[in-house]
């Protein structure tokens, strides 16, 4: 299947700062991305959908300055926590929607856990 | 809008015996139901999914079924083995444009 690739795969950083997630198609492009974020034992919680050269939708509840959503190009989407705190330590889940015609299959990367100290 | 309800939280099997997972959707227009493994501290992968024309899909150990008349998909698992425990969750989506909703998901755990 396609791949994506999602870095780092882990990140400690100090409250205050900020942080950038980066969410990469390796062999297909990607029109939608999606960013989740998932607590322990939780399901998957869709944080934004972006499409590229178009600014990000974020679901109710999401701060958009707090969580910036980049999809600059068709393999590309980042996030960036602003301002970092202990409470948006988390697991964030990118995932990628080819182009095609009718439905297309959603690949997630690996993952980013992000601990804020 | 749409809710997938999945159930056991948790299913806990003999090797070698198998395990069903079953979700129920509230959308009608919904035509797209994937389901992912999810193993411990990495992302979802995708095992199998199955499109509203067909009623059953199968690879291998495993299938899933789908019945759109009661709104319901099921994910089965045949001879069971150790690597098949992780967390699995269904979702079900409108289309290419729209989100995946997803089910809570089920650990499903195999024992020896």
């Amino acid at each position: 299947g396609a791949v994506v690739s999602q870095h780092p795969s882990r990140v400690i950083c100090k409250s205050g700062t900020s942080v950038k997630i980066e969410c990469r198609s390796l062999d297909f492009q990607a029109t939608t991305m999606f960013w989740y974020r998932q607590f322990p034992k939780q399901s998957l919680m869709l944080m934004a959908t972006s499409n590229e050269g178009s600014k990000a939708t974020y679901e109710q509840g999401v701060e958009k300055d707090k969580f910036l959503i980049n999809h600059a190009s068709l393999t590309l989407s980042t996030l960036t926590v602003t301002s970092a705190h202990p409470e948006d330590s988390s697991f964030y889940i990118c995932s990628a929607r080819a182009l095609g015609v009718g439905d297309t299959e959603a690949f997630f990367g690996q993952g980013t856990r992000l601990t804020v100290v | 809008g749409e809710n997938v309800e999945q159930h056991p939280s948790t299913l806990s099997v003999q090797e070698g015996d198998s395990a069903v997972i079953k979700c129920t959707y509230s959308d009608s227009a919904s035509n797209y139901f994937p389901w992912y493994k999810q193993e411990l501290g990495k992302g979802p992968q995708l095992i199998i999914d199955i499109r509203s024309n067909v009623g059953e899909k199968k690879d291998q150990r495993i299938a899933v079924t789908l019945n759109k008349t009661a709104k319901h998909f099921s994910l089965h698992i045949t001879e069971t083995q150790p690597e098949d425990s992780a967390v699995y969750f269904c979702a079900a989506s409108k289309g290419s444009n729209y989100q995946l909703i997803w089910g809570a998901g089920t650990k499903l755990i195999i024992k020896p």
